[in-house]
């Protein structure tokens, strides 16, 4: 089974304090995804990579910064707490996906999700 | 930009009911992705499907691709159903090609 786990469930920090959300998965995956999840909005991406390395904006990168120093790692740093970053954050990984039809099995893989951490910010 | 959209927002229902909960999708979304979230936060993919009809259990996704529609149908509903259920796109424009959109989730309460 896929593991996805996230550093802490639940989180306070303090207004401009630097935070590190951590996520690491077990199945060897390329993609990693960082979420948010608030109330009426629904997940909105934050920033994805597709490799080592390698990182790319979402739909909400202000204020966030991501690390993909080893493939099974994802972190998610928020460099200047503010309080509207507070919220639910989800990690997600998967299968490298093919953008061409036909190239193999590895098209359509779907994501896994790790629990979540419910990070405050005070 | 592509968008996902989910129907009802918030459904209530009696245990044993047959429910259905209902997504639409813009142009340039395939494989739609239905998502369950129970109270606490992790998510679990229920199904992954870009054409037909999938079924696992109590649970059953279709999606018409012309109608750009898909349905999560729950039959002999139960308490233990009480969860969000989240549909999602895969988005197949430009430099965002796989990643997810994400309905806003519909609630769904199962009462005794």
């Amino acid at each position: 089974d896929v593991k996805v786990t996230q550093s802490s469930r639940y989180l306070v920090k303090r207004t401009g304090e630097k935070v590190f959300l951590e996520c690491v998965q077990d199945m060897d995956h390329e993609n990693m995804f960082w979420y948010r999840q608030d109330p009426g909005l629904g997940l909105r991406l934050i920033y994805f990579s597709y490799d080592v390395k390698m990182k790319e904006k979402g739909d909400i990168p202000e204020g966030y910064s991501v690390s993909r120093e080893k493939k099974e790692r994802f972190s998610l740093i928020l460099e200047s707490a503010s309080t509207n970053q507070t919220s639910m954050y989800l990690c997600a990984s998967s299968f490298f996906w093919s953008p061409l039809p036909g190239q193999g099995e590895v098209d359509n893989q779907p994501q896994h999700f790790g629990d979540g951490t419910r990070l405050s910010i005070l | 930009k592509n968008e996902v959209e989910q129907s009802p927002q918030n459904l209530t229902a009696q245990e044993g009911e047959f429910i259905t909960i209902n997504c639409s999708y813009s142009v340039g979304i395939s494989a739609l992705h239905w998502l369950q979230q129970h109270p606490g936060g992790g998510i679990v993919s229920l199904f992954m499907l870009s054409s037909g009809k999938k079924k696992h259990g109590r649970l059953i996704a279709t999606i018409n691709i012309q109608e750009k529609h898909s349905s999560l149908h729950i039959t002999a509903s139960h308490p233990r159903d009480s969860a969000v259920y989240i549909c999602a796109g895969r988005d197949n424009y430009g430099g965002s090609q796989g990643n997810l959109i994400f309905g806003k989730g519909t609630k769904l309460s199962v009462k005794p």
